[in-house]
């Protein structure tokens, strides 16, 4: 079946630093791939998407391309700061399915002022 | 525009004990999901459901899990009996349909002991 596979963590980085959290997928169709991000205490909200190869999806200075040669779906950005700590899902969902999303395990991150 | 609202946020029951949640998905939402979240683990869908009828339910495991929207609106699930390992975050979303964004409650933590 379909499954997501992201980098282990938690992630602790300095204010300013680059973020970078692998993610890799697999899929028998030709899925459209998701971050989604949970916050302390808050409900699980959706971050970016990209629906086909190449796509790039941003937002808040997150950045993921659609990497359909490599199976990814690595989420960046530039200078991270202390509100960006959070929990970070990548996900899958197979064409066709609508929004049956299949989600990796998580990777905390942690900013340091 | 409101949210979407479940309750109880904790709940500690022991072994062999009945449990429900409550959802109240966001207004004019007709797709109503509820996923189960155990710690280290990315959500995992239960059932799905497009107004009061169930659109995927092959993950709930129907011998102690049942769930309904009456009036496809409001949700419940149910456990009976509770086990150690139903220890989790039960998570509930909607949606306007099965092609559009979801929006996700702050889920319930369920504690077996």
């Amino acid at each position: 079946g379909d499954s997501v596979t992201q980098m282990e963590g938690p992630v602790t980085l300095s204010e300013e630093a680059f973020l970078t959290i692998n993610c890799t997928y697999t899929a028998t169709g030709y899925p459209s791939l998701f971050w989604y991000v949970q916050y302390p205490g808050e409900g699980l909200q959706l971050l970016l998407k990209a629906t086909k190869a190449d796509d790039k999806g941003s937002n808040k200075g997150f950045e993921a391309t659609y990497r359909k040669e490599t199976t990814s779906f690595h989420l960046e950005k530039g200078s991270v700061q202390v509100s960006d700590s959070a929990v970070y899902f990548c996900a899958l969902s197979d064409e066709g399915y609508g929004n049956k999303l299949v989600f990796g395990a998580g990777t905390i991150l942690r900013v340091k002022s | 525009e409101a949210g979407v609202a479940q309750s109880p946020r904790y709940k500690i029951i022991e072994k062999r004990q009945s449990v429900a949640f409550w959802c109240n998905p966001i207004s004019g939402h007709a797709t109503l999901y509820w996923y189960q979240q155990i710690l280290g683990q990315g959500p995992k869908l239960l059932i799905q459901f497009q107004n009061n009828g169930v659109v995927d339910d092959s993950q709930l495991p129907k011998d102690r899990f049942s769930a309904e929207r009456l009036k496809g609106v409001d949700s419940t699930l149910k456990i009976q009996p509770a086990k150690l390992e139903d220890s989790a975050v039960y998570l509930c979303a909607s949606s306007r349909s099965t092609n559009e964004k979801l929006f996700f409650g702050s889920g319930t933590q369920l504690s077996v002991l």
